[in-house]
């Protein structure tokens, strides 16, 4: 079954600090892989995606994430956290016809 | 442009009540869909439209009626919806129908629904 895993519930990390956020993929053939953020009582909004080439993706607002096959991980990542970014990111895969599936989430704390 | 746009914002309903929320785009996407999310989970799929036909239903119950008046549209018709079924109800599009799941979508900001 396709699958994407988000292992965090939470990741608190220091304003100035480089964060992470994790997800791994189980997928039969190419993975098609997204990182998205959340603010409460909003939308999703869409950061970046791999679907094929360059290991390493730039996204919106300074993201990044990088895509390791050995590994089946597609961590996001940004040099610098600001407070701002504090919100709730989901992982996604997409599949099939137009059919996306989700992770469970993990909720992003930026302390000043 | 990127926007998908969503009325109302919030919605409360009883549950012998007949209601519809509305969705629209004007990117010329060809792929619309209905997500419901309950509080801190990943939103679920309940509804794909591709050109405007409905091509996916995820098992959802018939209290729940989409409908897609043109490429641009997409209507959620509820109907004697229960307590559970309270949550954030997001609208949103993607580019392209094709195969893998390549296309990034984008999403509308959502129909708080309270079902009392």
């Amino acid at each position: 079954a396709q699958s994407v895993a988000q292992p965090e519930d939470q990741v608190n990390v220091a304003e100035g600090n480089p964060l992470t956020v994790k997800c791994t993929y189980s997928v039969s053939g190419n993975p098609y892989l997204f990182w998205y953020v959340q603010y409460p009582n909003r939308g999703l909004q869409f950061l970046l995606k791999y679907i094929t080439g360059d290991n390493l993706v730039k996204g919106s607002y300074g993201f990044e994430a990088e895509f390791n096959k050995s590994q089946t991980s597609f961590h996001l990542k940004k040099p610098s956290a600001l407070v701002s970014d504090s919100a709730l990111y989901f992982c996604a895969g997409g599949y099939g016809f137009n059919k996306f599936y989700f992770g469970s989430g993990t909720k992003l704390n930026v302390k000043p | 442009d990127t926007e998908v746009t969503q009325t109302p914002k919030h919605l409360v309903m009883g549950m012998t009540n007949k209601k519809s929320l509305k969705c629209e785009q004007h990117m010329g996407h060809r792929a619309m869909y209905w997500y419901k999310q309950k509080a801190k989970k990943p939103p679920e799929l309940m509804f794909v439209y591709s050109y405007e036909k409905l091509s996916i239903n995820e098992s959802v119950p018939s209290r729940f009626s989409p409908e897609c008046p043109n490429s641009s549209l997409l209507n959620l018709h509820l109907h004697a919806l229960q307590p559970e079924d309270s949550a954030l109800y997001l609208c949103a599009s993607s580019q392209g129908v094709g195969q893998g799941g390549s296309y990034e979508q984008y999403f509308g900001p959502g129909t708080r629904l309270t079902v009392t």
